[in-house]
């Protein structure tokens, strides 16, 4: 199976800062078929981005996706109040579908 | 507006059995492949099982294979999970979540609430 490493664990940031996280893939996945999710406490994961940079509808256009082959970034481009979360990847080019470990955007 | 609401959660011993039932409604049910998601207290996503629209594909991660036994009925507008010989390491919160598409088991377009599973003796 596909193992997806996320980079940071934890990621320190200031509301207005801009978030980098990273998502590597232990082989390549095809098609860039790859999935951002957000998900904060007490709550179901929401999709972000499909098709490795397709935002979901009603995603903010801070949010963008980018990436092929084993290297996948989600970057947001100035962080909102709402945005310290957790952020995991998804691939589903290959089965069984696998998530990476999550990276936590927390605020500084 | 989707809506998936699961229900069957609860405390079970280790080696009983379980049924998670999650109903849909706000969309062409039979439309769209399913998923099972489960999430440990205080861990990441793991994707548990997928379904087509039409029951042809079905597939598992590794750590159910053989346990767990995913099904639907689209009469019913109603996705299930169907959770043997339980471990204590199957405790977690059980997301359902509708795929994008019909039939690839894709990504997960929109996710239920969850129910709790918490298997311990």
């Amino acid at each position: 199976e596909i193992v997806l490493t996320q980079s940071p664990g934890t990621l320190s940031l200031s509301p207005g800062d801009r978030a980098t996280l990273s998502c590597r893939a232990s082989q390549s996945v095809s098609s860039r078929y790859l999935a951002w999710y957000q998900q904060k406490p007490g709550q179901a994961p929401r999709l972000l981005i499909y098709g490795a940079s397709a935002r979901a509808t009603g995603i903010p256009d801070r949010f963008s996706g980018s990436g092929s082959g084993t290297d996948f970034t989600l970057t947001i481009s100035r962080l909102a109040p709402e945005d310290f979360a957790v952020y995991y990847c998804q691939q589903y080019g290959s089965t069984p579908r696998t998530f990476g470990q999550g990276t936590k955007v927390e605020i500084k | 507006e989707v809506q998936l609401v699961e229900s069957g959660g609860g405390l079970v011993q280790p080696g009983r059995s379980l049924r998670l039932s999650c109903a849909a409604s706000g969309f062409a049910f039979d439309d769209y492949a399913m998923h099972w998601v489960r999430q440990a207290p205080g861990k990441g996503l793991e994707w548990v099982s997928g379904i087509s629209w039409n029951s042809d594909r079905i597939v598992y991660a590794d750590s159910v294979k053989g346990r767990f036994t995913i099904s639907r009925d689209n009469a019913k507008n109603s996705l299930y999970l169907h959770m043997n010989s339980l471990r204590a390491e199957d405790t977690a919160v059980y997301y359902c979540a509708k795929d994008n598409g019909r039939f690839h088991l894709e990504y997960c377009q929109h996710w239920g609430q969850g129910t709790l599973v918490t298997v311990s003796s």
